[in-house]
């Protein structure tokens, strides 16, 4: 049983197009992550939210912390085929051990 | 290049036999986590260490153990080896062991069990 459930677990777009990634918990967290994973690498760490109802931007990516901190959203702007990846969101409860979510597979058509 | 470096990069072996996958944390960094990736679990936490010693343990068989050295490496050792043991495992660095610090992650070693 994972501790972070995410939505969807496939997604195919066109380029250009929005998108938006849910990671949904019953469990609080301390801290939240989300990552992106190429197929052989380990995944890479893309932000990092310890505030309920924190909102935080990278360029085309939105990044929004829940407050009740159970959940987290990443929104995706005009999304370019280098946006292509295995999407994960990890959280913390106690410490810095996180536990990942599920995953989201996004691939974005030129 | 992440930083960190994790040996090897493949390895197959058979059934009962015993592994040592290594991890060498990014400069600076004092906690190591190890986490194991397979397509059914998705990543999973197997065991953290803090500047030598175990800080917390999830998910990690009887079968396997780790240990971090004082020069900050890690070595997580399998034995035991079954089929569903074959996986990718990460190895993560981070700077602090509180809450907020982000992970770095090693590109992995795919263990295949035949």
């Amino acid at each position: 049983t994972q501790l972070l459930e995410q939505s969807p677990q496939f997604l195919s777009i066109q380029e250009g197009e929005n998108l938006t990634v849910y990671c949904n918990s019953s469990s609080v967290f301390s801290s939240l992550q989300w990552y992106r994973q190429e197929p052989g690498e380990g995944p890479v760490l893309l932000v990092t939210v310890v505030t309920g109802g924190e909102v935080k931007k990278l360029k085309r990516l939105t990044f929004q912390f829940g407050d009740a901190r159970k959940d987290s959203s990443l929104h995706i702007t005009a999304a370019q085929p280098g946006d292509t990846g295995l999407y994960l969101c990890a959280g913390a409860r106690t410490g810095n051990q996180f536990y990942f979510g599920t995953g989201t597979s996004l691939t974005v058509i030129p | 290049d992440s930083g960190v470096t994790q040996t090897p990069k493949h390895l197959i072996t058979a059934t009962g036999q015993r592994v040592t996958l290594r991890c060498s944390p990014r400069s600076g960094d004092l906690s190591v986590y190890w986490y194991q990736q397979s397509l059914d679990q998705g990543l999973q936490f197997l065991i953290q260490y803090y500047n030598g010693e175990e800080r917390a343990k999830g998910n990690i068989l009887e079968r396997f153990s780790a240990q971090q050295f004082p020069d900050l490496h890690s070595e997580l050792n399998l034995s035991s080896l079954e089929l569903g043991d074959s996986a990718l495992y990460f190895c993560a660095s981070s700077l602090g062991s509180q809450r907020g610090y982000g992970y770095t992650f090693g590109s992995g070693t795919r263990l295949t069990v035949v």
